[in-house]
């Protein structure tokens, strides 16, 4: 079936804009996590959804990052005001038990 | 208490060797340890993992030792190939929820 899917593959964006970064998970999976992977660097956590719980914001590096699930589905993970430091690649995970399946990632660079 | 630190950093082994990457964790809650591959442009895929109750799990070429008393695991991957070249990230979490990931290790396996 069909895998984690994220768009765009990649994006290219001015310092001090705002960027939405989706992630479609695999239909029926109830968990879906945002990582942040820096160049040479482990990925890092962001945020966690399950099911209609209130989601783990724990990991988000400030306020400007925020992200939402709808429907229990698709999710979007913006970014305000961006800063050269969110250059990174976001890469979205779902799962339904232990393994988290990952998506290719979004590639963002903040000029 | 929530790292994992991996080493080494990088690792060339010869085709036919035995590659050997290892972890240690602090947080004795860890309860689930994956190791995910990741090759370039692609998002991690789940290779194998372990929970602390077993002190080995082997699969195929593929095996983690686990050393519950002085918190470490490690990834054995025997008769490395070619296409075993990627890099390699060892992670633990606590109810196989949010992964903390190592910082990764990059594997070249010579022919």
């Amino acid at each position: 079936g069909a895998g984690v899917s994220q768009s765009p593959s990649n994006k290219v964006t001015e310092k001090g804009k705002d960027v939405e970064l989706r992630c479609d998970p695999i239909s029926g999976h109830t968990a879906l996590y945002w990582y942040r992977q820096s160049l040479g660097q482990g990925l890092e956590f962001l945020i966690y959804f399950q099911g209609n719980s209130a989601p783990d914001k724990s990991g988000l590096p400030s306020d400007r990052f925020s992200a939402e699930r709808t429907g229990g589905s698709v999710s979007t993970l913006t970014i305000q005001r961006t800063q050269q430091e969110d250059s990174a690649v976001y890469l979205c995970a779902s799962s339904e038990a232990e393994t988290q399946y990952f998506g290719p990632g979004t590639r963002l660079l903040v000029l | 208490q929530q790292q994992v630190k991996q080493s080494p950093q990088s690792l060339i082994v010869q085709k036919g060797g035995i590659s050997i990457i290892n972890c240690a964790y602090e947080n004795t809650a860890f309860d689930y340890f994956p190791w995910y591959q990741q090759f370039p442009g692609k998002g991690p895929a789940l290779l194998i993992a372990i929970r602390p109750d077993v002190s080995e799990k082997k699969e195929g070429r593929f095996t983690i030792s686990f050393n519950k008393s002085a918190k470490q695991f490690s990834l054995h991957i025997m008769d490395s190939q070619p296409g075993d070249s990627a890099t390699y990230f060892c992670a633990a979490s606590l109810g196989a929820q949010k992964l903390v990931f190592g910082q990764g290790t990059r594997l070249t396996i010579n022919p």
